[in-house]
């Protein structure tokens, strides 16, 4: 049981790049999160999805796009990277119900943008 | 929306004190609160959660307490160990997503 696994670990790119990071459950949970952590800022929530086929925006969602085809996969798209989100990305996810329920995070995604 | 602000930003205790960490909330619709731990370059990880109809919770040597009224709820660690030294976040969440406080770097000194 592996739990959340986010693919890749560690990436570089060059401003105006795209890349999608890749979120993956085993845990047959409903809910699905993708949250960025900045120093001093906690962590924010770019978007989220309540269930197969649907997503919606969080409080930071500007240049991202999310998708949810498969219920154990969240994918986060940057189609055209900035400086300014150069961040460390989590996934989360949590079971079905509510949205008050304990979320699970993956070991992250360190994302540098040049 | 919901806002969540948490105090202090950083804690040093010495180790066998105890930790107090605070947080406040503005959506009186919140009805969920849980406290993550996230160790240095890992994951943030559940350590203690506690809902509306409970006023405290523990768990050994961690307690949480929540005063609706006030909108404030708290993380109590007791017995400090070195090993407690990390981020702690507090959130809050009722009929939207999980909020997130800004984080306490605690520091325990051996």
């Amino acid at each position: 049981n592996a739990g959340v696994t986010q693919t890749p670990k560690f990436r570089v790119l060059k401003t105006g790049q795209s890349m999608t990071l890749l979120c993956a459950q085993d845990m047959n949970h409903e809910y699905m999160y993708w949250y960025r952590q900045d120093p001093g800022m906690g962590l924010r929530l770019i978007h989220y999805s309540v269930g197969e086929g649907t997503t919606a925006k969080g409080e930071v969602p500007d240049g991202y796009n999310v998708s949810r085809l498969k219920k154990q996969n969240f994918l986060l798209g940057l189609e055209s990277a900035a400086p300014s989100q150069t961040s460390v990305y989590f996934c989360a996810s949590s079971p079905t119900g509510s949205l008050n329920q304990p979320q699970h995070f993956g070991d992250g995604t360190r994302l540098s943008i040049l | 929306g919901e806002n969540v602000e948490q105090h202090p930003s950083t804690l040093s205790v010495q180790e066998g004190d105890s930790a107090v960490i605070k947080c406040t909330y503005s959506d009186s619709a919140s009805n969920y609160f849980p406290w993550y731990k996230q160790e240095l370059g890992k994951r943030p990880q559940l350590i203690i959660d506690i809902r509306s109809n409970v006023g405290e919770k523990k768990d050994q040597r961690i307690a949480v307490t929540l005063n609706k009224t006030a909108k404030h709820f708290s993380l109590h660690i007791t017995e400090t160990q070195p090993e407690d030294s990390a981020v702690y976040f507090c959130a809050a969440s009722g009929n939207t997503p999980l909020v997130f406080g800004k984080g306490t770097r605690l520091s325990v000194i051996a």
